[in-house]
């Protein structure tokens, strides 16, 4: 059984680019979870879907970053004219039921803004 | 504002010493958990506890939660090189999404 998988792993963009993080859950999840890691710091939660519903975005930003997970394919975390602040990790989460319940991480892609 | 804080930041052992690691919270909890992370990668998770529990065990771990003084503990009893990792607790402070704090970074030295 195959771990959560994003992609890409490292994704480098110039200012005023887009970037699309990709994660796959686990197979048998239907509840995705995106957080952000700057440097030195814990992880901040973003946003939490369930397939074809966004449930709760209330840590994402209200301009330029959008999250979606279609009835088909992966959760897509994409952030539109990015900026340096935007450079961090991006980790996706899964779980197999609604929270609270342990989650299961995927391994993250560092953005890197420049 | 981080809702878990851990502490102390930072954490350097020689190999069969026990590491303990402390996590403080404000608000009422439902559950805490304990996550290890590598350097450069995902975060595993280690152990969740309920508010009404107040001790659990997995293999070298032990975790602790005081709900009366909003704090949990994470013991690891004869540490080896491999536990060296940031070690995060995430608490879900009334609402169900885990919030972590910034994390112990535990090294052991061999």
């Amino acid at each position: 059984n195959a771990g959560v998988m994003q992609n890409p792993r490292h994704l480098v963009r110039r200012r005023g680019q887009e970037a699309r993080l990709r994660c796959s859950p686990m197979k048998g999840h239907s509840h995705v979870y995106w957080y952000r890691q700057l440097p030195e710091e814990g992880l901040k939660f973003m946003v939490y879907l369930q397939k074809e519903n966004i449930i709760d975005e209330s840590g994402m930003p209200k301009e330029r970053f959008s999250a979606e997970f279609p009835k088909e394919g992966p959760s897509i975390l994409r952030i539109q004219q990015v900026v340096r602040g935007d450079s961090a990790a991006y980790f996706c989460a899964s779980s197999p039921s609604t929270p609270p319940t342990e989650q299961y991480f995927g391994p993250g892609t560092r953005l890197t803004v420049t | 504002s981080q809702q878990g804080e851990e502490d102390p930041q930072a954490l350097s052992i020689q190999e069969g010493e026990n590491a303990t690691m402390n996590c403080s919270y404000k608000t009422s909890i439902n559950n805490l958990q304990w996550y290890r992370q590598n350097s450069g990668r995902g975060l595993v998770h280690l152990i969740l506890i309920r508010s009404n529990e107040r001790e659990k065990h997995s293999g070298r771990l032990r975790v602790t939660l005081d709900t009366s003084k909003k704090s949990s503990s994470l013991l690891i009893t004869a540490s080896r090189a491999a536990d060296t990792a940031s070690y995060f607790c995430a608490t879900d402070g009334g609402s169900y999404i885990p919030t972590f704090g910034r994390g112990t970074s535990l090294i052991v030295h061999p």
